[in-house]
């Protein structure tokens, strides 16, 4: 198994434009977190699924964050508008049971 | 609300023991985990501790106490390579209780190694 895949790894867009970060999780694993991290803010969870239900959206900053997991083989996040204070590193974390949480290596955003 | 607690930073020389201690505020407690992350890279699962107790695997130890809600990491023999930096983790129930709910991450601990 490759583990949990994100791409890009890199992103830089000016503000403004549209930004979407894919994530492809680990086969057999029911939760999916999104988290960002930043040094201020450290590590902030987004949302997460559940067997590809949205859960828990509470810590989406913003009307301009979305994500969606439309199988189990896929989730996006997606930023329109994107900000500079959007600039952080985004991880897409896989589990299955409580102590099996495997991070992607991260979308690094820069948001000019 | 949820919230932990742990040490911004540490230092110690190779060869040394640190415990970098965690204390946590959460509903409905499953269990305390620990990651480490390397400057540039993805934060990478250490343990977890469920019960009561210390945990062995290798060079790191982890405890926990439920009654204190509270847990450490404990690193020994120490490399340079374990310069790196090491958060505490909890995880929850979801609100409605029947099924697992977030996982929230301390602020993280700055362990240095120095020769």
């Amino acid at each position: 198994d490759a583990g949990v895949i994100q791409s890009p790894r890199h992103e830089v867009t000016e503000m403004g434009q549209e930004v979407t970060l894919r994530c492809k999780p680990i086969s057999g694993h029911d939760y999916l977190f999104w988290y960002r991290q930043t040094m201020m803010r450290g590590l902030e969870l987004l949302i997460y699924f559940n067997n590809n239900v949205p859960i828990d959206d509470s810590g989406m900053p913003e009307d301009r964050f979305s994500a969606k997991m439309p199988n189990a083989s896929f989730s996006t996040l997606k930023i329109q508008p994107s900000e500079p204070r959007d600039s952080a590193v985004y991880f897409c974390v896989n589990g299955g049971r409580e102590n099996e949480q495997f991070f992607g290596p991260g979308t690094r955003l820069t948001v000019l | 609300g949820q919230s932990l607690e742990q040490p911004s930073e540490v230092t110690a020389v190779e060869g040394a023991i640190v415990q970098i201690n965690c204390t946590y505020q959460t509903s409905g407690f499953y269990g305390l985990s620990w990651y480490q992350q390397h400057d540039g890279g993805a934060p990478t699962f250490l343990s977890y501790n469920a019960l009561d107790g210390l945990e062995e695997t290798g060079r790191f130890s982890s405890f926990l106490s439920r009654s204190d809600s509270y847990g450490y990491l404990l690193l020994q023999e120490l490399q340079m390579k374990d310069s790196a930096s090491y958060f505490c983790a909890v995880r929850d129930r979801s609100e409605e209780g029947s099924t697992l709910g977030r996982l929230y991450f301390g602020r993280g601990t700055q362990l240095t190694v120095w020769p």
